[in-house]
């Protein structure tokens, strides 16, 4: 079945320096999504990507969905404390029903 | 704002019990989920539905069953609980395949124990 695998599954920054997680599936997509959960909360939609090689911006968040939609990447500029959280990756593909498949998640944890 | 309400936030049930945790949806979504959630092994898909009295198993459904008789409510059933049901469950609902375009709106969980 469909696979979704995300890295890392944790990264410390100080505040103010990027972070980036990865998002592999071993299957071609039909879409992308990705969600927040802060701590102690549960996950929250943040933007959903569907064509090869698209790019979204949301302030200092930046999606992208790869040329063979098979994976994505999201990166934060200049990271802040209201960053912290769990960021899942949920791809869409030919499994039963096209539902989403989530990623293992990346906690981010930023030091002020 | 679609809303996905939970029953409870915090339970605490014996070895055995049968137990219900319920979810309900304001938003006409035709797709529910149920979730559990543990450290380390991120969201695993319990039972999922795409219309009323309709389910599907999902990856772990093992010591689990679900009703849906109507649209708004998705019943996550355990029918003897075990303390390796210890979790938080997480409900989700949707409109459209993959997420749809708004993506799965989560409930606030329920952090079931098991003693």
């Amino acid at each position: 079945g469909q696979q979704v695998m995300q890295i890392p599954q944790y990264q410390h920054v100080q505040e103010g320096e990027d972070f980036t997680t990865y998002c592999n599936s071993s299957t071609t997509l039909s879409n992308i999504q990705w969600y927040k959960q802060r701590p102690g909360g549960h996950p929250v939609f943040l933007i959903q990507l569907v064509k090869s090689g698209e790019v979204k911006k949301q302030k200092r968040l930046t999606f992208q969905f790869g040329e063979a939609k098979k994976n994505s990447s999201l990166h934060i500029t200049a990271t802040q404390t209201t960053d912290v959280g769990t960021y899942f990756c949920a791809g869409g593909g030919n499994n039963a029903g096209n539902m989403l498949t989530f990623g293992g998640g990346t906690r981010l944890m930023v030091k002020p | 704002d679609v809303k996905v309400t939970q029953s409870s936030r915090y339970l605490v049930k014996r070895t055995g019990e049968k137990v219900f945790l319920e979810c309900v949806q304001d938003m006409d979504h035709e797709n529910m989920f149920w979730y559990r959630q543990d450290p380390g092994l991120g969201l695993r898909l319990i039972y999922f539905s795409y219309d009323v009295k309709m389910k599907e198993k999902g990856d772990i459904p093992e010591g689990y069953s679900v009703s849906r008789e109507k649209k708004e409510r998705f019943s996550l059933i355990l029918e003897s609980a075990s303390t390796n049901q210890t979790s938080m469950y997480l409900c989700a609902s949707s409109l459209g395949g993959a997420g749809g375009v708004d993506g799965y709106t989560f409930g606030s969980g329920t952090r079931l124990t098991v003693v």
